[in-house]
């Protein structure tokens, strides 16, 4: 089957950084994905990893450990627009994609 | 931009109907997938299409048809409307068969059966 875990919920405070972690066990693993989602809003893509290592996009930073089936995304210079839910999501042999149950980001002033 | 649109945001339905569920997607994308997505059980997938007049069971089919009789037209169908199927879905579209592709999701419809 398919798993995939990562916090229900978590608070961090304006201009600091987070770090959200996604662990997953799947049969198959073709790259994971991270969506942002606003409240009533559809997901929106971040980023994705394919190789071991660590991504950036801007503010916005993805790691991946295939070995130990873990991700982690990285949020710096929090801004209040980044309250959300993030979406972490493997892609399978099958062209799939599972999600997890997606972790809800509260940035405080 | 690709741009997958819904034909209704919100959708209230009573026990028993039909209901139908209309996604289009603009960019020729290959690809399209049918979710709901409820509290605590994150996204989960109901029916894909690799392709037109293809279509594949996700991980929670029942209950549930779907039909794509063109490619940029993926709908989903209730046959028989029941209250646990009162979800927000979500459509979404991607380009490549195998291999990695980001999905682009529409908007969703919240559907509340009574």
């Amino acid at each position: 089957g398919q798993n995939i875990d990562q916090p229900t919920e978590m608070t961090a405070t304006e201009g600091a950084i987070v770090q959200i972690n996604c662990t997953y066990q799947t049969s198959g693993f073709n790259g994971l994905f991270w969506y942002q989602q606003h409240a009533g809003e559809a997901p929106t893509f971040l980023s994705y990893n394919v190789l071991d290592g660590l991504e950036e996009k801007g503010r916005f930073s993805s790691f991946l450990s295939r070995s130990k089936g873990y991700s982690y995304l990285l949020l710096k210079e929090l801004q209040m627009k980044d309250s959300a839910s993030y979406l972490c999501a493997v892609n399978t042999n099958a062209g799939k994609s599972t999600f997890g149950d997606g972790t809800t980001l509260t940035v405080k002033p | 931009d690709v741009k997958v649109t819904q034909s209704s945001r919100y959708l209230v339905k009573r026990t028993g109907e039909k209901v139908f569920l209309e996604c289009v997607q603009d960019m020729d994308h290959e690809n399209m997938f049918w979710y709901r997505q409820d509290p605590g059980l994150g996204l989960r997938l109901i029916y894909f299409s690799y392709d037109v007049k293809m279509k594949e069971k996700g991980d929670i089919p029942e209950g549930y048809s779907v039909s794509r009789e063109k490619k940029e037209r993926f709908s989903l169908i209730l046959e028989s409307a029941s209250t646990n199927q009162t979800s927000m879905y979500l459509c979404a579209s991607s380009l490549e068969t195998a291999g990695l592709d980001t999905q682009y999701f529409g908007p969703g419809t919240r559907l509340t059966v009574l």
